[in-house]
């Protein structure tokens, strides 16, 4: 079993949509997540992340944490074409490492 | 803020020689730097940890004698790939903390090198 686990999409959207993205996570102990956009030949930049059970909002993103059930997810809201890229949903290892899962590609259609 | 430079965005060289790649932290000390290693369509799998002053520590299945791992300064790392071979082309991507951000498992991203071995 994967230690961070994504559908790998591509999940497609119309624009002014809602873009829906889950992740579950291995380890229960886990105490910090975070959600990366990466475009197409570029590297990761962070946009969300998330330390307690509930709901994160910014700006078009939201984070919902539920640890219980071991899952992350990523909601976008008025998704935009420049939305389409690769999200990464990465939860905090041991140490200070971070284990990445591989990602869920997103497609936002005019 | 939160600043990572990474050079050179992309390099080709020849089967056997080494490549050195340096990741700068700009505007913030960076005790901590991680190196990732990125295939196409895969995810980031994290090569080896370092500390100012100390040495790398690798993941498991990565040789630290061919990825050579030098963070001598908090503003600079750099990843040398010896004696490259095709099966290294890959995208390689550094990211910084300081202990501010560590302290939150915040990692800020280079902008990735892109390796490709003839």
């Amino acid at each position: 079993q994967k230690e961070v686990e994504q559908n790998s999409g591509p999940l497609s959207v119309p624009e002014g949509a809602i873009a829906s993205l889950n992740c579950t996570y291995s380890d229960r102990g886990s105490q910090s997540f975070f959600w990366y956009r990466q475009y197409s030949g570029k590297s990761p930049e962070l946009i969300m992340s998330i330390y307690s059970n509930g709901d994160k909002e910014d700006g078009r993103f939201t984070a919902q944490l539920n640890k219980a059930s071991q899952y992350v997810s990523l909601l976008i809201r008025d998704s935009q074409p420049s939305d389409s890229a690769t999200y990464l949903c990465a939860v905090k290892a041991a140490g200070n490492k971070l284990t990445f899962g591989g990602g869920t590609r997103v497609l936002v259609k005019p | 803020g939160a600043v990572v430079s990474q050079h050179p965005s992309w390099v080709i060289c020849k089967s056997g020689t080494s490549v050195k790649i340096e990741c700068r932290s700009l505007d913030f000390q960076a005790t901590t730097m991680f190196w990732y290693r990125q295939f196409p369509k895969q995810s980031l799998m994290l090569m080896a940890t370092s500390n100012e002053g100390s040495k790398a520590t690798y993941e498991q299945g990565v040789e630290k004698d061919k990825f050579l791992i030098n963070h001598a300064s908090l503003t600079l790392s750099t990843l040398t790939v010896t004696s490259a071979h095709p099966e290294d082309s890959s995208f390689y991507i550094c990211s910084a903390s300081d202990l501010a951000f560590l302290a939150k498992n915040i990692q800020y991203f280079g902008a990735g090198t892109r390796l490709s071995v003839l």
